[in-house]
């Protein structure tokens, strides 16, 4: 069965330095990433996805996700944090094959800035 | 502009009084999902739709049903509620391609209070 793991429950960082949030999965076959990420009040926001290819991946607000394959992981990663990614965190999997269709989020990160 | 609409954004209600919840999406999207999120438990799949006539049950689907009339449209429809399904509901779209579900939009949820 796919799972999701986000370890920490908080990260907090100051800022101008590097942030990374974890996440580790389990599926059976090649995993389809997601991270997403929500601001009070309002709904998920897609981030970046890995499917295939290159083990870094680049996304939106200068966000990118390092997929590792032997430790089934896929941190969240940003080199300069900023007060403005204060947020909740999620990430999620999904599987192919016939569980391609059910998709897995983690508990959620929150994630804050300080001045 | 692209969007997931979803109606009422707010409600309270009594245990045993149906309800349903709309959700409408006008980026043609083949699949759609609802989830509910809770604290500490991130985001559980209820039920989703691959297309129109296509639903399957999510991780938490007891309590809930679904119908996909429509390719825009996917309510939720609680036939009996429960305390225990007060939550935060969000419903979501993506494309679908051969390989799965991909990168979803969400609508801005629906916070459901069940007295």
């Amino acid at each position: 069965a796919q799972s999701v793991a986000q370890p920490e429950d908080q990260v907090n960082v100051a800022e101008g330095n590097p942030l990374t949030v974890k996440c580790t999965y389990s599926v059976s076959g090649n995993p389809y990433l997601f991270w997403y990420v929500q601001y009070p009040n309002r709904g998920l926001q897609f981030l970046l996805k890995y499917i295939t290819g290159d083990n870094l991946v680049k996304g939106s607000y200068g966000f990118e996700a390092e997929f590792n394959k032997s430790q089934t992981s896929f941190h969240l990663k940003k080199p300069s944090a900023l007060v403005s990614d204060s947020a909740l965190y999620f990430c999620a999997v999904r599987d192919i094959g016939s569980s391609a269709s059910k998709i897995i989020f983690g508990s959620g990160t929150r994630l804050s800035i300080r001045p | 502009e692209a969007q997931v609409t979803q109606n009422p954004r707010y409600l309270i209600t009594v245990t045993g009084k149906k309800l349903t919840v709309t959700c409408s999406q006008n980026m043609n999207h083949e699949y759609m999902s609802w989830y509910r999120q809770d604290p500490g438990l991130g985001l559980r799949q209820i039920y989703y739709s691959m297309n129109v006539e296509v639903t399957d049950k999510g991780d938490v689907p007891e309590g809930y049903k679904v119908s996909r009339k429509e390719k825009r449209n996917f309510p939720l429809i609680l036939e009996s509620p429960s305390p225990n399904q007060t939550s935060l509901y969000f419903c979501a779209s993506s494309t679908f391609s051969g390989t799965g579900a991909n990168e979803q939009f969400f609508g801005p949820g629906t916070r459901l209070t069940v007295l």
